[in-house]
């Protein structure tokens, strides 16, 4: 069945550091590819999306690409603040679904001052 | 605003009573879906539904109930049959995967708890 898998959290990292959250999927066919964040007590927001193998998704800073060959999606920033921190969820739907998503459990990113 | 509402953000609820948490988008979405979410874990699918008048049981529907009569509302009712309801609670919508972008864009969430 389709699934993602995501590193594990929580993730520390000091202001102004380099970003890399790794996300790998399981899917038949082509799924889309998503990113979102949730800030504490909040719903999801929709951080970035890709929809075909290459594409790159980017958004305030944060970018992911498809990569089929190696079913991943990893999210990247060069510089992250303090107002990152955030859980960040990766997450994908395949055709013929529903439009269903499938979530990885999470990663918490903290980022210290 | 388009956007999605939920309401209460916050409810308390006795064991063995029903509860409905609403779940209102004017995006004008064919599409919603109920999550529901533990600490420190992913979101896991309760129902969805693609048509009003119609919707289909997700990963984990035991215990809870929903209906679509109108394209716009999603109520998501948790029984007494639900062995632990406490949760956060999140509800998203999206256009017709059929015609359009995948992307489910979510509401503010209705934390649950039961004591």
């Amino acid at each position: 069945g389709n699934s993602v898998t995501q590193m594990e959290g929580p993730v520390t990292l000091s202001e102004e550091a380099f970003l890399t959250i790794n996300c790998t999927y399981t899917a038949t066919g082509y799924p889309s590819l998503f990113w979102y964040v949730q800030y504490p007590g909040e719903g999801l927001q929709l951080l970035l999306k890709a929809t075909k193998a290459d594409d790159k998704g980017s958004n305030k800073g944060f970018e992911a690409t498809y990569r089929k060959e190696t079913t991943s999606f990893h999210l990247e920033k060069g510089s992250v603040q303090v107002s990152d921190s955030a859980v960040y969820f990766c997450a994908l739907t395949a055709g013929n679904q529903g439009g269903k998503l499938i979530f990885g459990q999470g990663t918490e990113l903290s980022v210290k001052p | 605003d388009g956007g999605i509402t939920q309401s209460p953000k916050y409810l308390f609820r006795k064991e063995g009573q029903n509860v409905t948490l609403s779940c209102e988008q004017n995006l004008n979405h064919d599409a919603m879906y109920w999550y529901r979410q533990d600490p420190g874990q992913g979101l896991r699918l309760i129902y969805y539904s693609q048509i009003v008048n119609d919707f289909q049981k997700g990963d984990i529907a035991e215990g809870y109930s929903v209906s679509r009569e109108k394209k716009e509302s999603f109520p998501l009712t948790v029984t007494s049959a639900q062995k632990n309801p406490t949760a956060f609670y999140l509800c998203a919508s999206s256009m017709n995967p059929g015609t359009g972008g995948h992307e489910q864009y979510f509401g503010p969430g209705t934390r649950l708890t039961v004591t």
